[in-house]
């Protein structure tokens, strides 16, 4: 089956940080690879993406690159801010229709001035 | 892309009582599906909901607890029934995009339920 595996947190990091949240998976075939991003009190919302090996998501600062060979999808950003304290969740969703995203189960970032 | 309106946004509840959330896309879509998010947990699968047919339920939830409508397909609706304290949770539904199978999925904002 499909899995999704990311560090635990809570990760705790001053304002400028270098930010590394690793997320790895289990899938068959070639999924396609996302970071969602929940700030607090709020829903769900997708942060960056990548549909196939190779790619690099990027958005807000934050970039991530599907790496095949290690079947890996971390998440990166050069400088944090206090804004980006939310909850991250790593994602898969498989390619054939009617497949649900497999999720990660969330790091939680906490950025400090 | 698909815009997707979830009601309520937050509601809390009784215990004993159902709530009914509702999901309306802004496109027609075929699959829609229903997630739990229990406090500082990540998203559990509740179950996928066809037009025209039953509702298909993930291992530990079953439809006398989380019945599904689904009229058409631009709406959905989930109904918490007999809510107890451990019902508190995020509830979100999201929608796969089929022009662009396997490469987008959209959520609503979810509806943020405190049963007390």
């Amino acid at each position: 089956g499909n899995s999704v595996t990311q560090m635990e947190g809570p990760v705790t990091l001053s304002e400028e940080a270098f930010l590394t949240i690793n997320c790895t998976y289990t899938a068959t075939g070639y999924p396609s690879l996302f970071w969602y991003v929940q700030y607090p009190g709020e829903g769900l919302q997708l942060l960056l993406k990548a549909t196939k090996a190779d790619d690099k998501g990027s958005n807000k600062g934050f970039e991530a690159t599907y790496r095949k060979e290690t079947t890996s999808f971390h998440l990166e950003k050069g400088s944090v801010q206090v804004s980006d304290s939310a909850v991250y969740f790593c994602a898969l969703l498989p390619r054939n229709a009617g497949n649900m995203l497999t999720f990660g189960g969330g790091t939680r970032l906490m950025v400090k001035p | 892309s698909a815009v997707i309106s979830q009601k309520p946004s937050r509601d809390i509840c009784q215990r004993g009582t159902s709530l009914t959330i509702q999901c309306q896309v802004d496109s027609q879509v075929t699959m829609m599906f229903w997630y739990r998010q229990q406090p500082g947990q990540s998203l559990t699968l509740i179950a996928t909901a066809n037009q025209g047919s039953e509702a298909t339920y993930e291992s530990g939830f079953v439809i006398d607890k989380f019945p599904i409508s689904r009229p058409n397909l631009t709406f959905s609706t989930l109904t918490v029934s007999n809510m107890s304290p451990e019902d508190s949770s995020i509830y979100l539904c999201s929608v796969e995009d089929l022009d662009r199978v396997g490469t987008e999925a959209f959520f609503g904002q979810g509806t943020r339920l405190t049963v007390v």
